[in-house]
């Protein structure tokens, strides 16, 4: 089973701030690193998936970078909106045969109009 | 395409019975995943059915059981419910592209044991 650790578990910010949070994840045998939002009463759903050392990626005002040497990624929102309030969640993928999916525990962001 | 669907929504079940829950995934994806999450815990990984065959088990008892059928629809079965089970279970689908799998999650079924 991995190790992901993701921090902070949660965040309160005004309307308009930017933030981050970071997923930290064995970097032996790395493969891929997926992004999720949760929002509150609906399912998760994808973000990005990054493969590569240094891959940036972008959607909207949110965007991620990836470390793969040193096993973290960030994601980051630029002013953040009400509607951005939700829980991200960070899975990474090793090599060498399927492995079961470990999902950190998440950041639950919470954006205040 | 129709999206992951899982039945029942919510459920409410007494502690000793037996539960099982359904997913069909999105069309063409062979490969289904469930997930338990409980208060305060983030996702934790139950098993992976792909093709009918179980390619991942999660650290849960004997208790908690699947199934994948030909059509690729699959079953979660949890024998003897205790009020731990109390959560919402999550089944996702992949599509066979690889490994860096995005998975697309149906809308959970919210169980509760009393």
């Amino acid at each position: 089973i991995l190790n992901v650790e993701q921090s902070p578990q949660s965040l309160h910010v005004q309307e308009g701030d930017s933030t981050n949070f970071t997923c930290s994840f064995p970097s032996s045998n790395f493969y891929a690193l997926h992004w999720y939002r949760w929002e509150t009463a609906k399912s998760p759903e994808a973000l990005f998936v990054m493969t590569l050392n240094g891959d940036e990626k972008k959607k909207g005002r949110i965007s991620a970078t990836l470390n793969t040497k040193e096993g973290y990624s960030y994601l980051y929102i630029k002013g953040s909106q009400p509607e951005d309030s939700a829980t991200y969640l960070c899975a990474p993928r090793t090599s060498g045969g399927y492995q079961k999916v470990t999902f950190g525990t998440g950041t639950k962001l919470q954006v205040i109009p | 395409k129709a999206g992951v669907t899982q039945t029942p929504r919510y459920l409410i079940k007494t502690r000793g019975q037996q539960v099982t829950l359904s997913c069909s995934p999105i069309s063409g994806h062979r490969s289904v995943s469930w997930y338990q999450q409980t208060p305060g815990q983030g996702l934790q990984f139950l098993f992976e059915y792909f093709s009918e065959t179980q390619r991942n088990k999660g650290n849960f008892p004997g208790r908690f059981s699947g199934r994948q059928f030909s059509n690729s629809r699959s079953e979660m079965n949890v024998s003897t419910l205790e009020l731990g089970d109390s959560a919402l279970y999550l089944c996702a689908s992949s599509p066979p592209t690889g490994k860096q799998e995005t998975q697309y999650f149906g809308p959970g079924t919210r169980l509760l044991v009393l």
